[in-house]
């Protein structure tokens, strides 16, 4: 949905870096999310954010922390990459108002080397 | 703790055959169910989704889900597949409900064979 971008698309780090993954929605929805996606895992949510103001963990927030720098922008940083959050991660926006739909960016596909 | 599982991790059809995956969840109150498919390269489509009301909702491309509360079941079909379903499938749940956290199955990879 070309709505919820993501970026950058791929990204190869090493070990030890600081990486940024940038979240952008034109959608106007409140409610923002980030996921990762592992084969045989599904999506597992790592942070989500209901208000600018509002921002929690999910299920696996740990090496991860997130910014909401407005209604529009979600980001989600990796502050010492590792090998295994090697992933694809997707960030998503939902309205309450909708049922709570959520709409899902792209992706990034992050490899951490 | 909430969870959902999908058993049907590949599937492998032919053309016109029938499709059904399978998805139960753990969650003893009131729950919102959603069915996601991500083909090739993209990202994750909206295929259907179960708030209230009639147990079977149909969603696109021919796809449908009954609720079976009992069963704590919320399992897709079509009766004939296309080469273009082959694609990655996910099954949803959100719990308690309006607080838009989605636990998504593990997946399920459908191959079509033309």
């Amino acid at each position: 949905d070309a709505d919820v971008t993501q970026t950058p698309r791929n990204r190869i780090t090493k070990t030890g870096k600081r990486i940024m993954l940038e979240c952008s929605q034109t959608k106007g929805h409140d409610r923002m999310y980030w996921y990762r996606q592992d084969p045989g895992l599904g999506l597992r949510l790592i942070y989500y954010s209901f208000d600018v103001k509002d921002i929690n963990k999910g299920e696996i927030s740990d090496g991860y922390s997130v910014s909401r720098q407005a209604q529009a922008k979600f980001s989600l940083s990796l502050e010492s990459a590792i090998p295994n959050q090697t992933a694809l991660y997707f960030c998503a926006t939902s309205d309450p108002r909708q049922g709570n739909t959520q709409y899902f960016g792209p992706g990034t596909r992050l490899t951490v080397l | 703790a909430q969870s959902v599982s999908q058993h049907n991790h590949h599937v492998i059809l032919s053309e016109a055959a029938s499709l059904e995956l399978g998805c139960n969840y753990s969650y003893g109150g009131t729950v919102n169910l959603f069915w996601y498919v991500q083909y090739p390269g993209q990202h994750l489509q909206l295929l259907l989704k179960y708030f209230s009301g009639d147990p079977l909702v149909k969603g696109i491309k021919g796809f449908e889900a009954e609720f079976i509360k009992s069963k704590f079941s919320f399992n897709l079909r079509k009766p004939s597949v296309q080469w273009s379903d082959t694609a990655e499938y996910f099954c949803a749940v959100e719990g308690s409900s309006n607080t838009g956290k989605l636990i998504f199955g593990q997946g399920t990879t459908l191959q079509v064979k033309p």
